[in-house]
Parts: C-alpha cells; sequence; structure tokens
C-alpha cells in the first residue's frame, strides 16, 4: 500500500446512476489530485485541491463533481455519465502543490477502475 | 507530440538485458521525473531528476537528462521479470506552478523470463 487508499476498486454503473469515488490519505499531505487515465493517452489532470480548496479544474464536464472535506479525503461525485468515461480514475497526493524546487513526487492510490454501460 | 512524450512505445526484452526509455519534452522543465506503473494499479515514484543534473541513479536505474536537446533517458539494467509495467515520465514546465505537471503516454516495457 501507497499511503493513498481508493474505493472501490472496480465500479459499473449505468448512464443514470449516481456514484461516488472516494480517496483517503493519513501521509499528512496538503495536496490531492484526480486524475483519469484512459487507454494509450497521458494521464489527465481533472483536479487538484490544496488545502481543502479547489485550485484546478482543468475543464472537466460537469457530470464530475469533486469534493474535499478535509485534507485527508477526497471524493469524485459521478451523474449522468457517458461510455467514453470508461477509464481508470487515479489519486494522488503530495506534500503541498508540487512545486518545481521541491520534487517530492505524488503518491498514488490504486485507482478505481471505472465502466460505464 | 506532447510534452513528455516517451519513446519507444512498447518494448520486449529478455531478463538479464539493460531496458532504456527515452522521454521528450517541449518546454523548458524544472524537473523531470519517472514513474513506474503495473497493470490496473497506481504510479510509483522513481525518481527525480533536476534541470540543473545530467545523470541520477537509484538501484538498478539511471537517468539522464539532456535540456539542451530536451530529452531524458530511463536505463533499467540486468531486467527483471518484474520489472515489466508501464512507464511514464512527467515534467513540470519552469513556467506555470507544480500543478501543471505533464505525464507522457508511457512505455510498455516486457521483460520476458
Amino acid at each position: 500500500e501507497t499511503g493513498v487508499t481508493q474505493t472501490p476498486r472496480h465500479l459499473v454503473m449505468g448512464m443514470t446512476n449516481k456514484k461516488s469515488l472516494k480517496c483517503e490519505q493519513h501521509l499528512g499531505h496538503n495536496a490531492m489530485y484526480w486524475y483519469k487515465q484512459s487507454a494509450k493517452k497521458p494521464l489527465e489532470l481533472m483536479f487538484v485541491y490544496n488545502f481543502k480548496e479547489q485550485t484546478e479544474n482543468n475543464s472537466v464536464p460537469s457530470r464530475f463533481s469533486p469534493e474535499c472535506p478535509n485534507s485527508s479525503h477526497l471524493f469524485l461525485h459521478l451523474h449522468t455519465l457517458q461510455p467514453e468515461d470508461s477509464a481508470l480514475y487515479l489519486c494522488a497526493s503530495s506534500q503541498d502543490l508540487l512545486r518545481g524546487d521541491r520534487g517530492y513526487g505524488y503518491t498514488f492510490g490504486s485507482g478505481t477502475r471505472l465502466t460505464v454501460v | 507530440s506532447q510534452q513528455g512524450e516517451e519513446d519507444p512505445q512498447a518494448l520486449s526484452i529478455q531478463e538479464g538485458e539493460n531496458a532504456t526509455m527515452n522521454c521528450s519534452y517541449k518546454t523548458s522543465i524544472n524537473n523531470l521525473q519517472w514513474y513506474r506503473q503495473n497493470s490496473g494499479r497506481g504510479l510509483v515514484h522513481l525518481i527525480l531528476i533536476r534541470s540543473n543534473e545530467r545523470e541520477k541513479h537509484s538501484g538498478r536505474l539511471r537517468v539522464t537528462l539532456d535540456t539542451s536537446k530536451k530529452s531524458s533517458s530511463l536505463l533499467i539494467t540486468a531486467s527483471r521479470a518484474a520489472d515489466t509495467a508501464s512507464y511514464f515520465c512527467a515534467t513540470i514546465p519552469l513556467k506555470g506552478g507544480g500543478f501543471k505537471t505533464i505525464f507522457g503516454a508511457g512505455t510498455r516495457l516486457f521483460v520476458k523470463a
């Protein structure tokens, strides 16, 4: 385990369903991220939270709604998704926003494999 | 091409051989990182090299950085079957802040026992 826990590991949902992905870290990190990984494509940054405040929304459709109640927990609420939203959703954390001169790197969770049917 | 583009896309070698993966990028960077991802899992941070460094070692890993060519290479020596994974480079542009880290599409390495 890396210290970043994601649940569930796998999720199959219909296009009309509402579900949530959960991410939890107890590393004392202050920044948390959601990434989307589709087959044969680079990781796509979706959202960034720093000290519970959203600092980045990378033009993500509103059917994805993040929530960060505290520095240790991050949620991604899903509703009315499309089949093309099927992907591996990765949560990551870092000590703080990853400034170049710090470079501690990200700690990733194992991801949630989402299938939209 | 995209920032942080790995080459080759896939690599198959025999156990014991060395594996070399390359990463090219476009804009000036602060640092470059390499990550590894086992199938269907999260990424694991391997090594970071700063823009003022040319070479860095960590165990069987050797990373080089050539800022004049905007490229980096990751060498895995004496590969093992357990090294089978996808390897990604990630760059942090000099401008724009840390949360602009850009990942490439990765190199899939398969090490045959």
